[in-house]
């Protein structure tokens, strides 16, 4: 009965490489957001999709794609990752017809470790 | 412009004591304010939630916080301390539509010690 489920909970990789982190949400929701976690624990908004249309695109480098199939999946893809991009990545959802009072609902994050 | 300052990094209380973690905002028009716990290697967990009904708002696990708009401050309060609230918990505010997104304060780590 998980809500929000990331896939692989840690992913170790070298840099260069290109990875993709996956992301399902059961809750009907219409909205789906990915963030990342710094090592100090900062949480930063990366993208945010409605309904599968891109509507928030924070700074970002262009490595980072993110991909829509349906409104129940958005998926991260990191090309050439760099030392820099090692952190956890949290997707969450929410439904967008509360507006501003609807609170996210988070998975359990991805750890990702570049060497 | 929204924003969020979590007062303190690091708060350390005994069992059975209450907790106080500290959270003030900034936003251009009226907030909706969450307070959410990350427990270790896992993910966000949402303790509870302001959105403009009672300034009082209880959470989950004896949690609750008070929106005091004129000193801009939401503070999470609970009056006894347990060793399972040992976590990071994080202050955050929206402010505008819901496709907007959520900004986390900092965070505070809360230790609980026996």
């Amino acid at each position: 009965d998980t809500a929000v489920s990331q896939t692989p909970k840690y992913l170790v990789t070298q840099m260069g490489n290109d990875k993709s982190i996956k992301c399902e949400q059961n809750l009907g929701h219409d909205t789906m957001y990915w963030y990342k976690q710094d090592s100090k624990k900062f949480l930063k908004i990366m993208f945010s999709y409605n309904n599968k249309e891109l509507i928030i695109n924070e700074t970002v480098p262009n490595r980072f794609s993110p991909k829509s199939p349906d409104k129940a999946h958005l998926n991260l893809h990191i090309n050439s990752l760099e030392l820099g991009d090692s952190a956890v990545y949290f997707c969450a959802s929410s439904p967008a017809g509360q507006g501003r009072n609807s609170p996210l609902h988070f998975g359990n994050g991805t750890r990702l470790t570049v060497t | 412009a929204q924003s969020v300052t979590q007062l303190d990094s690091h708060v350390s209380v005994s069992e059975g004591t209450p907790v106080l973690l500290r959270c003030n905002y900034s936003s251009s028009y009226s907030p909706s304010l969450f307070w959410y716990v990350q427990h270790p290697n896992k993910g966000l967990q949402l303790l509870l939630k302001y959105t403009s009904a009672a300034t009082l708002v209880k959470g989950i696990n004896g949690f609750e916080a008070e929106f005091k708009k004129s000193e801009t401050s939401f503070h999470l309060t609970k009056p006894s301390a347990h060793m399972s609230d040992a976590a990071e918990y994080f202050c955050v505010v929206r402010s505008s539509s819901g496709n907007t997104p959520l900004v986390f304060g900092k965070g505070t780590r809360l230790s609980v010690i026996a």
